[in-house]
């Protein structure tokens, strides 16, 4: 079946750094890949929607210039964390349907345990 | 705008017992309504659909549009399936809003 990794897994820095977390997707192309956010004991909150070949779109309440997202190839889609400080630390999971636009099957990353100190 | 509620935060019931995750949604258009598992230390992952009407891993989901609804069921329940279980809407093409989460646990 349809694989998503991301990297890194987890990561720590210090506040004020930025952080950079790659998503891909494996074995098929993705023209779409979606970045969400867990909180702990949490549900995901969607954050945006990485569009290869044009600009993000982020969800309400969601600073474009804080969380950067570059959908660089049809398989990577990366989101960068700027100038992260404590708040930001997280769990960042990124998904991609496979079988294009309209397909209903989501695949998820395993996501990316963000902590920033 | 879309919302999707899942009641219960923790669900525990005893192997062999009938389970009912409960799922509420609110969406303005036709909703599509999907049902996410997690297993412990593994990644979110596709349980159901209910445009697929099926039984998987013996759970089952009915949309009742009338009740805003789409519980999962499963009659006898497993160890195995202790889990966290996500109730996802689907909207704008393939965003998908997700509920709080219920997490099951199934007692020997």
């Amino acid at each position: 079946g349809a694989v998503v990794s991301q990297h890194p897994s987890r990561v720590i820095c210090k506040s004020g750094t930025s952080v950079k977390i790659e998503c891909r997707s494996l074995d098929f192309q993705a023209t779409t890949m979606f970045w969400y956010r867990q909180f702990p004991k949490q549900s995901l909150m969607l954050m945006a929607t990485s569009n290869e070949g044009s600009k993000a779109t982020y969800e309400q309440g969601v600073e474009k210039d804080k969380f950067l997202i570059n959908h660089a190839s049809l398989t990577l889609s990366t989101l960068t964390v700027t100038s992260a400080h404590p708040e930001d630390s997280s769990f960042y999971i990124c998904s991609a349907p496979s079988g294009g636009i309209g397909t209903d099957t989501q695949y998820f990353g395993p996501g990316t345990r963000l902590t920033v100190l | 705008a879309q919302r999707v509620t899942q009641p219960e935060k923790l669900l525990s019931v005893f192997k062999g017992a009938p389970v009912e995750l409960k799922c509420n949604y609110s969406y303005s258009g036709s909703p599509e309504l999907f049902w996410y598992v997690q297993y412990s230390r593994q990644r979110l992952q596709l349980l159901l659909r209910h445009i697929s009407r099926e039984s998987i891993k013996g759970f089952t989901a009915d949309l009742n549009k009338g009740e805003t609804s789409f519980h999962l069921k499963k009659p006898f329940a497993q160890e195995e399936d202790s889990a966290m279980y996500y109730c996802a809407l689907r909207f704008g093409g393939n965003m998908l809003t997700f509920g709080g989460g219920t997490r099951l646990m199934v007692k020997p």
